[in-house]
């Protein structure tokens, strides 16, 4: 139980373009999920807070109007980096928690989706 | 501020050689800490979670335990494939308690 899968697993994208990233939780719904980015070697820094059916929440330092967020339904949310420049190129993970028990309760992370931007 | 420290940051064990790994933390009120493994471009694997002080979790070679100050995951008779960054985060009661604050891990290496 409690799996959260992230579509793609990589993709390579020229400089200009927008990008979408999914986040599905297989086996269970999920009133938050959240989105991180990681650096090689670095520990994990939440971007934002998306909860369904209203606004995701951004941390201090993330542009909402380059990275948008939907939460459209209790499986799903989507990340979509647009006009994706060479420093956005990391490894973006999503994690999701069972709204069961939200919000003290653990999340479970999707495998991440790693970017390249040339 | 909360705050979350983990030691060491890398450490190396023989195959069988037993160790624990700390995780110390500063919140205004604990409402849960959580460990995960992370392996080299993959999304964190959830581990534990523990709730109060004296509280302590097992599986497999791995348990956790948590004092008011601070957590640790002890290792028993690690294998080569134990090998991996273990994440320690906590969540306060206070402020956003939607989000996890995160130290930035101990990587292990076991070798055979």
């Amino acid at each position: 139980g409690a799996v959260v899968s992230q579509h793609p697993s990589w993709v390579i994208c020229k400089s200009g373009t927008s990008v979408k990233i999914e986040c599905r939780s297989l086996d269970f719904q999920a009133t938050t999920m959240f989105w991180y980015r990681q650096f090689p070697k670095q520990s994990l820094m939440l971007m934002a807070t998306s909860n369904e059916g209203s606004k995701a929440t951004y941390e201090q330092g993330v542009e909402k109007d380059k990275f948008l967020i939907n939460h459209a339904s209790l499986t799903l949310s989507t990340l979509t980096v647009t006009s994706a420049h060479p420093e956005d190129s990391s490894f973006y993970i999503c994690s999701a928690r069972d709204r069961k028990w939200d919000p003290y309760n653990e999340q479970f992370f999707g495998p991440g989706t790693r970017l390249t931007v040339l | 501020e909360d705050q979350v420290t983990q030691s060491p940051e890398a450490l190396r064990l023989q195959e069988g050689e037993s160790s624990s790994l700390n995780c110390s933390y500063t919140v205004s009120g604990l409402r849960g800490l959580f460990w995960y493994r992370q392996d080299p471009g993959k999304g964190p694997e959830f581990l534990f979670t523990l709730y109060s002080a004296g509280e302590e979790k097992e599986k497999e070679r791995l348990k956790a335990t948590l004092t008011k100050k601070e957590s640790f995951l002890h290792i028993t008779a690690p294998k080569p494939e134990d090998s991996a960054t273990y994440l320690c985060a906590v969540q306060d009661w206070a402020g956003n308690n939607r989000k996890l604050i995160w130290g930035l891990g101990t990587s292990l290496a076991v070798n055979p």
